[in-house]
């Protein structure tokens, strides 16, 4: 399979830990998204790579996450001392080069925080 | 800012009967709009684009979508629903010119009668 993966596909975990989920997009793909889709919404965006530079971060990136893509291969977002409002699905996606082309969409961690 | 508006959360229609999903946008760009769609447990996967070429756009599955400007809308069509269609649809615009980040709609869960 050459598509965009994503690990774990679900983690359940305690409020207060440190949760890390990986990303490995599409080889040729240069450009890479992290979103989070909450229940009954649309994803919204998180981060922006291109190859290994973040060049764009959302408000809604507290401080206690943090996203890395050494290389410009696969990412990580991390999210430290989890709340439950983290609970969400964590989307990536990866896009070539060029304009217009679609981005793919990997099938995303759900993280449930107790 | 750009934006997307479903304007509906959920449609019901029989097997056979045509389907109309709406959206409209918001864009200070010419934008470039998509539709996306998100089976159960599924990743996102594209239906069609919209790119400033013809305003008529054919997707995959036998949907289209038609691209009006005077309007601001780009509702997603489907002449004869199946079963399989059952599914999440998220009207999408990305910034073409920018680092193409997609701001999504809050969707609209279509349902699919025998």
């Amino acid at each position: 399979d050459t598509g965009v993966s994503q690990d774990p596909r679900h983690k359940i975990t305690k409020r207060g830990q440190n949760v890390t989920f990986r990303c490995d997009p599409i080889s040729e793909h240069n450009r890479l998204y992290w979103y989070r889709q909450t229940l009954g919404q649309g994803p919204e965006f998180l981060t922006y790579f291109q190859n290994e530079a973040q060049l764009e971060k959302s408000r809604l990136l507290s401080d206690r996450f943090s996203a890395e893509r050494p290389k410009g291969s696969f990412s990580t977002l991390e999210i430290q001392r989890t709340e439950q409002g983290d609970s969400a699905m964590y989307l990536c996606a990866s896009l070539s080069g060029s304009s217009y082309n679609e981005q793919f969409f990997g099938p995303g961690t759900r993280l449930t925080v107790l | 800012a750009q934006s997307v508006t479903q304007l509906d959360s959920h449609v019901s229609v029989s097997e056979g009967t045509p389907v109309l999903l709406r959206c409209n946008y918001s864009s200070s760009y010419s934008p470039s709009l998509f539709w996306y769609v998100q089976h159960p447990n599924k990743g996102l996967q594209l239906l069609l684009k919209y790119t400033s070429a013809a305003t008529l756009v054919k997707g995959i599955n036998g949907f289209e979508a038609e691209f009006k400007k005077s309007e601001t809308s780009f509702h997603l069509t489907k002449p004869s629903a199946h079963m399989s269609d059952a599914a999440e649809y998220f009207c999408v615009v990305s910034d073409p010119d920018g680092f193409q980040k997609l701001v999504f709609g809050t969707g609209t869960r279509l349902l699919v009668s025998p």
